[in-house]
């Protein structure tokens, strides 16, 4: 089946620093990706909806300076948190759509802003 | 806008009994997806079964088998002879037919299964 690989699993980094999340689509070619964040116990909310060769589709409330995404292949989209803060401090998931298989998502990323 | 609820914020059933959890939805499309997906401890997402709005049949995949009911807007997923491994939040989600849709999840249910 279609496979996601996200990278890194966890990442620690200190505020006002960037961290760069990749996904990666392994056997298939990812023309959109979708960009979640999750908070403890609750749901996924989603951030932001990348294209391939095009700008991002943003969420209301999202703010595209701080979250940078970016989806320069077909194989490839990067999500880029800038300035991190503690608040932003989460677990990030991204996931993308197929043909074949619907909906595949990656194993997602335990953000921590010291 | 479409709006997908789940009313059981926790639950819990024996192992090897049958348990059925509840999600609602509201959307004014008439061609559309809901999938229940499971995230065990791990954090995978992990799709559990798909139904798509124009089919009658209600879904199933091995153990897990839904209630889809159209006109109530009501999309169950009944687990049975549940497993330890079964235990994970469960998400109800819909997505609009169409290319590059998004999808919308309810709140989760987190299933215990114990011995």
């Amino acid at each position: 089946g279609a496979v996601v690989s996200q990278h890194p699993s966890r990442v620690i980094c200190k505020s006002g620093t960037s961290v760069k999340i990749e996904c990666r689509s392994l056997d298939f070619q990812a023309t959109t990706m979708f960009w979640y964040r999750q908070f403890p116990k609750q749901s996924l909310m989603l951030m932001a909806t990348s294209n391939e060769g095009s700008k991002a589709t943003y969420e209301q409330g999202v703010e595209k300076d701080k979250f940078l995404i970016n989806h320069a292949s077909l194989t490839l989209s990067t999500l880029t948190v800038t300035s991190a803060h503690p608040e932003d401090s989460s677990f990030y998931i991204c996931s993308a759509l197929t043909a074949d298989y619907g909906y595949t998502f990656g194993s997602g990323t335990r953000l921590t802003v010291v | 806008a479409q709006t997908v609820t789940q009313s059981q914020p926790e639950m819990s059933v024996q192992e090897a009994e049958t348990v059925t959890l509840s999600c609602t939805y509201d959307t004014s499309e008439n061609n559309y997806y809901l999938f229940w997906y499971k995230q065990p401890p791990s954090r995978q997402m992990i799709l559990v079964i798909r139904q798509e709005a124009y089919k009658q049949q209600n879904a199933t995949e091995n153990r897990f088998s839904v209630n889809f009911q159209k006109a109530a807007k009501s999309f169950s997923l009944k687990i049975s002879d549940s497993q330890l491994g079964d235990t994970a939040m469960y998400f109800c989600a819909f997505m609009k037919h169409g290319t590059a849709s998004k999808l919308t999840f309810g709140t989760g249910t987190r299933l215990q299964v114990t011995l």
